[in-house]
């Protein structure tokens, strides 16, 4: 089973606009860590948000907020006043504390942000 | 350096090449990862080093795919006998703590990765 499902492939959002990523989960641990990377063209994975599986408050950095739904498993991304630079592929993961601790990545969402 | 650095950036090998792929981690940072990414596909995990030790393996596609950290450092990840399925490109990251603690501390930090094409 997928431990990490995005749903949508690509996305568009009107500059200045505000716009939703998509991000499910499925995990049995208790403990776990939910990320958001960004992926420009040029490769690298950049760390944009970070929320613990036992944080109250839903995480925020900047114009990025993570919308964090614990029952239903659910971890979208929100980025408000869109810029040309948001431009990129977006990739949701999970760390859990058993075996290497790696990060289990969705198949990302490539966003379009329109002039 | 500042961030986790990769090199060679690009890199063309002809079928039955050898590769060897350099990562060189964010200062201090004991856990050390390698992922494999397919185009228009999320990262899978490769490999994990916390210092020294390589404590899972268990993505390594094959025999060919080797890595190392043998001074709990630089890590190189070769790859022998290259083949066409093998081209991707392969990321190196680094976190600071070596468990799953949930604090922003443990957030892995990626290099640009090594685009390696076989053909």
């Amino acid at each position: 089973a997928q431990k990490i499902t995005q749903t949508q492939p690509g996305m568009f959002v009107q500059e200045k606009e505000a716009v939703t990523l998509d991000c499910t989960y499925d995990t049995s641990d208790q403990s776990y860590g939910l990320f958001w990377y960004k992926q420009p063209s040029s490769g690298e994975m950049i760390f944009l948000i970070y929320q613990g599986s036992y944080d109250e408050q839903n995480a925020t950095e900047g114009r990025y907020s993570l919308n964090f739904q614990k029952a239903r498993k659910s971890a979208n991304l929100v980025i408000s006043a869109s810029q040309l630079g948001d431009s990129a592929m977006y990739f949701c993961a999970m760390r859990e504390p058993t075996g290497a601790n790696n990060l289990f990545f969705g198949t990302g969402t490539r966003l379009t942000v329109i002039p | 350096g500042a961030g986790v650095s990769q090199s060679p950036r690009y890199k063309v090998a002809k079928r039955g090449q050898d590769v060897a792929l350099r990562c060189d981690p964010i200062s201090g940072h004991v856990s050390l990862f390698w992922y494999q990414q397919a185009l228009g596909q999320g990262p899978e995990f490769l490999t994990y080093f916390q210092n020294e030790a390589q404590l899972d393996k268990s993505g390594l596609p094959s025999d060919r795919f080797f890595a190392e950290r043998p001074e709990g450092s630089v890590s190189t990840l070769k790859i022998q006998r290259t083949q066409q399925e093998d081209s991707a490109v392969y990321l190196c990251a680094s976190s600071l703590v070596s468990q799953a603690t949930y604090s922003s501390g443990n957030t892995i930090y990626f290099g640009e990765g090594s685009w390696l094409t076989v053909v």
